[in-house]
């Protein structure tokens, strides 16, 4: 079984759109993130989050929302889509915000 | 603000030749430092991290890396590449009070030569 999943895998959209990503994880972990990979392979982190604690990335625009309805799943919305958007969104999980994250395998964003 | 570099875009090796990947981070404080490898179309897995202790850290695969703060160094090495280890290679900071919100350098592109 996949450890940590999202979907969907690739996603089309044109700009002004309101779009969502799931993840969900099977690990049973406490620790949920979400990154950006942009076209030159620049991995950032956007958020990190568990049920007492969101910690947001000061650059990330506030159209950029993660929603939890439980300790599995932290879901990615974003309002208003810009080209610039356009990128690989990577979820991770990890048991304690010490401990090894683990990866999913990207949703790929399109916005045209 | 911290940074990671990886000087190095892309390196090509021939199998069974040593392999040494290149980071350099900046960081005010003492860090954490992962190495992760992403194969085309997948997600990242890590290979090996620093937390504190025995600066030569062992990883998964034959890898490993040695953190050497004078240099500000973290850089990856595998005494014999296998085809298999064709892949992106990231190195990361984590910064935070928990160390756990990763700064990642550009990545360098593994080739391997048959």
């Amino acid at each position: 079984d996949t450890a940590v999943s999202q979907t969907p895998k690739y996603l089309v959209t044109q700009m002004g759109n309101d779009k969502s990503i799931k993840c969900e994880q099977n690990l049973g972990h406490d620790t949920m993130y979400w990154y950006k990979q942009d076209s030159k392979k620049f991995l950032k982190i956007m958020f990190s989050y568990n049920n007492k604690e969101l910690i947001i990335n000061e650059t990330v625009p506030n159209r950029f929302s993660p929603k939890s309805p439980d300790k599995a799943h932290l879901n990615l919305h974003i309002n208003s889509l810009e080209l610039g958007d356009s990128a690989v969104y990577f979820c991770a999980s990890s048991r304690g915000r010490t401990d090894t994250q683990y990866f999913g395998p990207g949703t790929r964003l399109t916005v045209l | 603000a911290q940074s990671v570099t990886q000087p190095d875009i892309h390196i090509t090796v021939s199998e069974g030749a040593s392999l040494e990947l290149r980071c350099n981070y900046s960081y005010g404080a003492t860090p954490y430092l992962f190495w992760y490898v992403q194969s085309p179309g997948q997600g990242l897995q890590l290979l090996l991290k620093y937390f504190s202790g025995d600066t030569l850290v062992q990883g998964i695969k034959g890898f490993e890396a040695e953190f050497k703060r004078s240099q500000s160094s973290f850089n990856l090495r595998k005494p014999s590449v296998h085809w298999s280890d064709a892949a992106e290679y990231f190195c990361a900071v984590g910064v935070g009070n928990a160390g756990n919100m990763l700064t990642f350098g550009g990545g360098t592109r593994l080739m391997v030569k048959p």
